[in-house]
């Protein structure tokens, strides 16, 4: 059965400092994943995935993630943050055959400090 | 075009009573997912319906627990006798269907927040 690790449960950062949010994962067979973000009030929407090819995948809005099949890591990074990234990110796994459910790890609820 | 609508956005019950919870998944989302979030914990996955095919029930909780879909188009979950655990915000997705591509992106709801007293 594949699993999700967040570390962090809560990461402060000031604004326009890096922020590196950590996901781990667990799983026998090639996965998928993905780092979903869900603003304040706002429903959960796809920030990036990783699905073949490069392992280093970006988002609009210049967060990156590299996918390490060694480490079985994810974690997510964005150079330099804005207030507006204050939002709980998720990170998630799905497995490459079945119906491609979610599994999800526990968030990690990123504030940003002016 | 239109996103994943929920209704009702908030649902107060009292233990025992019966719950049901509608979503309108996005126009040609063949699959259609819904997942459970308890306060302080990550998204659990629920059911998973596929166009005719039979839906995977693997992550309801219990039996009191059910949902259908007609063909491709609205799905209700039910839950009977609600108890305390059942609070928590329900989340339905949908997605094209897996023939699409591989890693098809789900789209999310707002969510039902359940509250049984």
């Amino acid at each position: 059965a594949q699993s999700v690790t967040q570390l962090d449960s809560q990461v402060p950062v000031f604004e326009e400092a890096p922020v590196e949010l950590r996901c781990n994962y667990s799983s026998s067979v090639s996965v998928y994943l993905f780092w979903y973000v869900q603003y304040p009030n706002q429903g959960l929407q796809l920030l990036l995935k990783y699905l073949s090819g490069s392992t280093l995948v970006e988002s609009i809005n210049g967060f990156e993630a590299e996918f390490n099949k060694s480490q079985t890591s994810f974690h997510l990074r964005k150079p330099s943050v804005h207030i507006s990234d204050t939002a709980e990110y998720f990170c998630a796994v799905t497995e490459d055959f079945g119906n491609e459910k979610l599994t999800f790890g526990t968030g990690t609820r990123l504030t940003i400090i002016p | 075009g239109a996103g994943v609508s929920q209704s009702p956005s908030n649902k107060v019950t009292e233990k025992g009573k019966d719950v049901e919870l509608r979503c309108d998944p996005i126009s040609g989302h063949t699959a259609l997912y819904w997942y459970r979030q308890r306060l302080g914990q990550g998204l659990e996955f629920l059911i998973y319906f596929q166009g005719n095919s039979a839906p995977d029930k693997s992550g309801l909780p219990s039996d009191r627990f059910s949902a259908e879909r007609t063909g491709e188009s609205v799905s209700t979950l039910t839950i009977q006798r609600t108890q305390q655990e059942d609070s928590a915000v329900y989340l339905c997705a949908s997605s094209r269907s897996k023939l699409a591509g591989v890693g098809e992106t789900q789209y999310f709801g707002p969510g039902t927040r359940l509250l049984v007293l």
